[in-house]
């Protein structure tokens, strides 16, 4: 069981540079998520794909923010222009085919992001 | 925003005690999640209840819904030092055929050896 691969672990960037973080999901889950969690707080929804549809982009995501599934596959999380308010824990998750109003999430391991 | 509300905050017992944690939440729900973090990683789904059933097992745990409280409990019985962890609750709502899961902050558990 490979799981939910996230890369890098770790990024330390300075304001103003662009990021990008990469999520490998679980080989036969369509659907994948994005969460950002800050230190000491529950996971925030940010946004989720079906496939290579976007479905849902939450209103944390600024314009600053897009993420990606091009191939129905990975998926990337951009941040454009980084602030110190972005740094954050960001997490992917990635949920079964088969029953999925009724699914557990699978998460990776998260990128921790410090913007200096 | 946040829907779940999660009762501690943080708790810190004995090993082989009982922990409770609870769970609040303000909308209908398809189903409610429990989920365990330890530091610095990602979340480990631990059980689903349906929005139909009141209580489920899962070796130590026993997780209760109450749909008309709107509010569900946690129970690890005879807790372990490697329980130590975070634990969140997570409610399921269903937009667009998917379900999008709202998480509180969470409770943070410490087991004293």
């Amino acid at each position: 069981d490979t799981g939910v691969s996230q890369d890098p672990r770790h990024k330390i960037t300075k304001r103003g540079q662009n990021v990008t973080f990469r999520c490998d999901p679980i080989s036969e889950h369509n659907r994948l998520y994005w969460y950002r969690q800050t230190l000491g707080q529950g996971p925030e929804f940010l946004t989720y794909f079906q496939n290579e549809a976007q479905l849902e982009k939450s209103r944390l995501l600024s314009d600053r923010f897009s993420a990606e599934r091009p191939k129905g596959s990975f998926s990337t999380l951009e941040i454009q222009r980084t602030e110190q308010g972005d740094s954050a824990m960001y997490l992917c998750a990635s949920s079964l085919v088969w029953d999925s109003l009724n699914s557990p999430l699978h998460f990776g391991n998260g990128t921790r992001l410090t913007v200096t | 925003s946040q829907q779940g509300e999660e009762d501690p905050q943080a708790l810190s017992i004995q090993e082989g005690e009982n922990a409770t944690m609870n769970c609040s939440y303000k909308t209908s729900i398809n189903n409610l999640q429990w989920y365990r973090q330890n530091s610095g990683r990602g979340l480990v789904h631990l059980i689903l209840i349906r929005s139909n059933e009141r209580e489920k097992h899962s070796g130590r745990l026993r997780v209760t819904l109450d749909t008309s409280k709107k509010s569900s409990s946690l129970l690890i019985t005879a807790s372990r030092a490697a329980d130590t962890a975070s634990y969140f609750c997570a409610t399921a709502i269903i937009i667009q055929g998917a379900q999008k899961l709202v998480f509180g902050q969470g409770t943070r558990l410490t087991i004293n050896p």
